[in-house]
């Protein structure tokens, strides 16, 4: 059975630092692995799609990574801002649907 | 960008009654996906369809039932509510290889 951790749960960072989320899943039969933003009490955002043929996604400050032989996935937040203080979750896609991690809870302070 | 409606967006309700929670979306997808959220928690699937008339049960139990008569509308209903229900409910879509996910309900069993 899929399951997905994500390291740190908690961070907490001035702003203007790069810093580095980890995801990790126990099967590396997937088919893609996305990252999403959840702010309090919403629903979430998808902010980056790998396929598990490719090897990184970026979008503006955003990089993901993805290396599905150690059944890892990196998400690089490049010169943090205090809007980017939310909850990320990675997701892998098994079959259908989608498997979540716990999230890391992020908070960028001025 | 999806447009997905999840009404109500909170509820407050006594145990026994009887609930439907509403999901819509304009963007004619076939695949919707009902997620529960407990505080902290990773989201788990527990509902989803691959069209009219398609209803599958997730990965996790659930008490609830759904139905999908029109592509547009996905609704979950709950006959009777108990405390445990307590939680929160996303409502997502699949339009390609994303998932585009409702605002949630909020949902609280006293």
């Amino acid at each position: 059975k899929q399951e997905v951790t994500q390291i740190p749960a908690a961070l907490s960072v001035p702003e203007g630092e790069n810093l580095v989320l980890n995801c990790s899943f126990t099967d590396s039969a997937i088919y893609n692995l996305q990252w999403f933003r959840q702010d309090p009490g919403k629903g979430l955002t998808s902010l980056l799609l790998i396929q598990s043929s490719q090897r990184e996604q970026t979008s503006g400050r955003l990089n993901a990574s993805l290396d599905k032989s150690s059944g890892r996935s990196t998400l690089y937040i490049a010169a943090s801002q205090p809007g980017d203080s939310a909850t990320y979750l990675c997701a892998v896609e098994d079959g259908d649907k989608l498997i979540f991690g716990t999230g890391t809870r992020l908070q960028v302070f001025p | 960008e999806a447009d997905i409606y999840q009404t109500p967006r909170y509820l407050v309700i006594g145990t026994g009654k009887k609930i439907t929670l509403e999901c819509s979306q304009t963007m004619g997808h076939d695949k919707m996906y009902w997620y529960q959220q407990d505080p902290g928690m990773e989201l788990h699937l527990i509902h989803y369809s691959y069209g009219v008339n398609s209803t599958e049960k997730g990965d996790l139990s659930s008490e609830s039932t759904v139905s999908r008569i029109r592509t547009e509308h996905f609704p979950l209903t709950l006959e009777s509510a108990r405390p445990s229900h307590t939680s929160q409910y996303l409502c997502a879509t699949r339009g390609g290889e994303t998932q585009y996910f409702g605002p949630g309900t909020r949902l609280l069993v006293l």
